[in-house]
């Protein structure tokens, strides 16, 4: 079974400039999440998405940062502009969460991002 | 807040012995607690998990506690092995996931 893609592993940008980063989960997986890792602490939630509606945000930094679920499979989350702290690791997780059932996530290798 | 805390940031010990991580929560109980391994470069694993009314799981070489009057969970990996040098995470929730710092262990051969 093919796992949680990302795309793509590394980016470097300067400040004030966008970036734009890319998950493909499971097939099959109803719910996808963004965390952002920054080096050093544990990955902190940004978005959630069940299929392609969004259930919990409340940690997004909004005047920034924008995320979509295409037809309820792909993701994107762009950055725009960009920070010297939004230097961190992105990572995208899925999880299955079928009729209404709860399961483990997988993650993505993430995008490890650089804001010079 | 619902804060997450794992004491150690780095953990060494010598193979074969059983490595014993700490985690500790603030406020109400969460209903579950998962861990997850984290190897560099990778996304987190995810390994167990462990519910409010349940004291012990395990899974192979792995045991995980829940003590809800000491607001902590312990994970144990016997018989170490270097291998199981990682970065192990402990978080609570299900859904919405709260992760700690995590705790980087060293297994020596």
């Amino acid at each position: 079974e093919a796992g949680v893609a990302q795309s793509p592993r590394y980016k470097i940008i300067e400040k004030r400039q966008s970036v734009a980063f890319w998950c493909n989960p499971i097939s099959g997986h109803a719910t996808l999440y963004w965390y952002q890792q920054i080096l050093g602490q544990g990955p902190k939630l940004l978005i959630q998405f069940q299929n392609n509606g969004v259930v919990d945000d409340s940690q997004l930094p909004k005047d920034r940062f924008s995320a979509e679920r295409l037809k309820g499979v792909d993701s994107t989350l762009k950055i725009q502009p960009a920070k010297l702290e939004d230097s961190a690791v992105y990572l995208c997780a899925s999880s299955l969460d079928l009729m209404g059932s709860r399961d483990e996530q997988y993650f993505g290798p993430g995008t490890r991002l650089t804001v010079t | 807040s619902q804060k997450i805390e794992q004491n150690s940031e780095a953990l060494n010990i010598q193979e074969g012995k059983t490595a014993t991580l700490t985690c500790n929560y603030t406020n109400y109980s969460p209903a579950y607690l998962q861990w997850y391994r984290q190897d560099p470069g990778r996304g987190p694993v995810f390994l167990l998990l462990i519910r409010e009314n349940e004291k012990e799981k395990r899974k192979e070489r792995l045991k995980v506690t829940f003590d809800t009057t000491l607001k902590q969970s312990l994970f144990h990996i016997t018989a170490s092995q270097p291998a199981d040098s990682a970065t192990y995470l402990c978080a609570r929730g299900y859904q919405k996931v709260t992760f700690g710092t995590g705790t980087k262990l060293q297994v020596i051969p």
